[in-house]
């Protein structure tokens, strides 16, 4: 199956630093959504984004789908910001089966 | 408008019993899908329904099982229960598989621990 790979896997910031996330995927995708996951357990939806690029406040995020990559970039970040960030990936050659499969996560603190 | 929607919140199990998750997607949305995260890992996908059909199953026992309701809520069937069981169990809704429109909402999920 398709191999979704983020980095870095943990990131320590001082609250008003800049960040970017990344996520390499091994097939070409239908469908790639960034989630960032609160300390409760709740996957907050950030972008729908198989290709291009999007901007919502602090936040943007690139695709590349030719090149296999998404990009999550974090501007003046706050401590709200910690938590971790997922990447998941639908693959154009999954069949009947629509699934995400879901990178390990970047485990993000940003410290006050 | 209210989101995905998950009971129970918690659950506490013994080995061997059986339990019954719940979820009712966005309202709209006609796709449920279930996964599966344990701590540390990304969520695992379980299953996929669509029109209250199944249209996708993940790498699990068929200890594991689901359906789709006509109002297009679901229920995840988990029988004889193992400690590996345990986990935080999430639920997922979008609008049409496949399709421009399938961008998936999670719920709060249920946190299901096994004793």
């Amino acid at each position: 199956g398709i191999q979704v790979e983020q980095s870095p896997p943990d990131l320590i910031l001082q609250e008003g630093a800049n960040s970017t996330l990344r996520c390499n995927f091994s097939d070409s995708v239908n469908n790639l959504q960034w989630f960032h996951q609160n300390p409760w357990g709740q996957l907050i939806n950030l972008f729908y984004i198989p290709s291009g690029t999007k901007q919502n406040g602090r936040l943007s995020a690139t695709t590349v789908a030719t090149e296999r990559y998404s990009l999550l970039y974090i501007s003046s970040s706050q401590t709200t910001d910690s938590g971790v960030y997922f990447c998941a990936v639908e693959p154009e050659s999954g069949g009947s089966n629509y699934k995400l499969t879901f990178g390990k996560g970047t485990l993000l603190t940003v410290n006050p | 408008d209210a989101g995905v929607t998950q009971s129970p919140t918690h659950l506490i199990k013994t080995r061997g019993q059986h339990v019954t998750l719940r979820c009712s997607p966005i309202s709209g949305h006609k796709s449920v899908s279930w996964y599966q995260q344990v701590l540390g890992q990304g969520p695992q996908f379980i299953f996929q329904y669509y029109e209250k059909e199944e249209r996708g199953r993940g790498n699990f026992p068929d200890r594991f099982s689901a359906r789709q309701f006509p109002n297009y809520s679901s229920e995840l069937n988990v029988n004889a229960l193992l400690l590996g069981d345990s986990a935080l169990y999430l639920c997922a809704s979008s609008l049409v598989p496949r399709h421009f429109e399938d961008e998936q909402y999670f719920g709060p999920g249920t946190r299901l621990t096994v004793t």
